[in-house]
């Protein structure tokens, strides 16, 4: 069936770099957009921005720029979001969804990983 | 960017009730909009997508209705499993999500 399967929990202290990995397999993964949201405890969702398994482009949210990049490795269909000089307040669950066909027009998340929790202490 | 505003935040009802959740959008959206269900530790569940359209293996209780910049998700029948969070999504211009309606047991 169709499924992300995302890596486990991570503790980082501030100023540290975090990498959560979101395997795909069900359907094939360079044809739709790999999106990250995440969710502070008590929180909305926010989310983060895409990555197109295609070609490898991104976009990421204004909020986020300079902070997060977006890759991924088609060979084993997984895709990574990586954040960089985290703080107290990236501490959150996050989320890897699967979005629109590649290519194509921005649309709902059908598909959600598990999430990933990342707490970030000193 | 587009902010998505939820009513109410928390609303008890009983099994069997009728329930209504609003969800407006600060600039128009077309129908761009999708209506997720969470439950607690779980990931977000599509619900209903394009405003209106149910999402394969949603139950028909769950409706969309809406355009433009306000928006409703309605539970026709509430059952025991469809206590959780809710949540609006605009996809018009980039992704948003709104606060959340936690439905409760009164």
């Amino acid at each position: 069936q169709v499924q992300l399967e995302q890596s486990g929990a991570e503790v980082k202290k501030p100023g540290a770099s975090v990498k959560v990995s979101c395997k795909a397999s069900g359907y094939t993964f360079s044809g739709y957009y790999m999106h990250w949201v995440r969710q502070a405890p008590g929180q909305g969702p926010e989310w983060l921005g895409w990555v197109n398994p295609n070609n490898g482009g991104t976009y990421y949210a204004q909020k986020f720029q300079g902070r997060v990049t977006m890759t991924r490795d088609t060979s084993i269909s997984t895709a990574y979001m990586e954040l960089i000089r985290l703080i107290s307040d990236d501490t959150a669950v996050y989320y890897c969804a699967r979005g629109g066909v590649a290519g194509g027009r921005g649309d709902a998340f059908d598909i959600w990983g598990q999430g990933t929790m990342v707490s970030v202490s000193s | 960017d587009i902010q998505m505003t939820q009513s109410p935040s928390t609303l008890s009802a009983s099994v069997g009730d009728r329930v209504t959740i609003t969800c407006r959008a600060s600039q128009s959206i077309s129908s761009w909009l999708a209506w997720y269900q969470q439950k607690p530790g779980k990931a977000p569940n599509l619900l209903i997508y394009k405003a209106s359209s149910l999402e394969s293996g949603v139950p028909s209780r769950f409706s969309g209705s809406g355009s433009g910049t306000e928006f409703t998700l309605t539970i026709s029948s509430l059952q025991p499993d469809d206590f959780a969070t809710y949540y609006c999504q605009q996809y018009n211009a980039y992704w948003t999500f709104g606060q959340g309606t936690k439905v409760e047991l009164k």
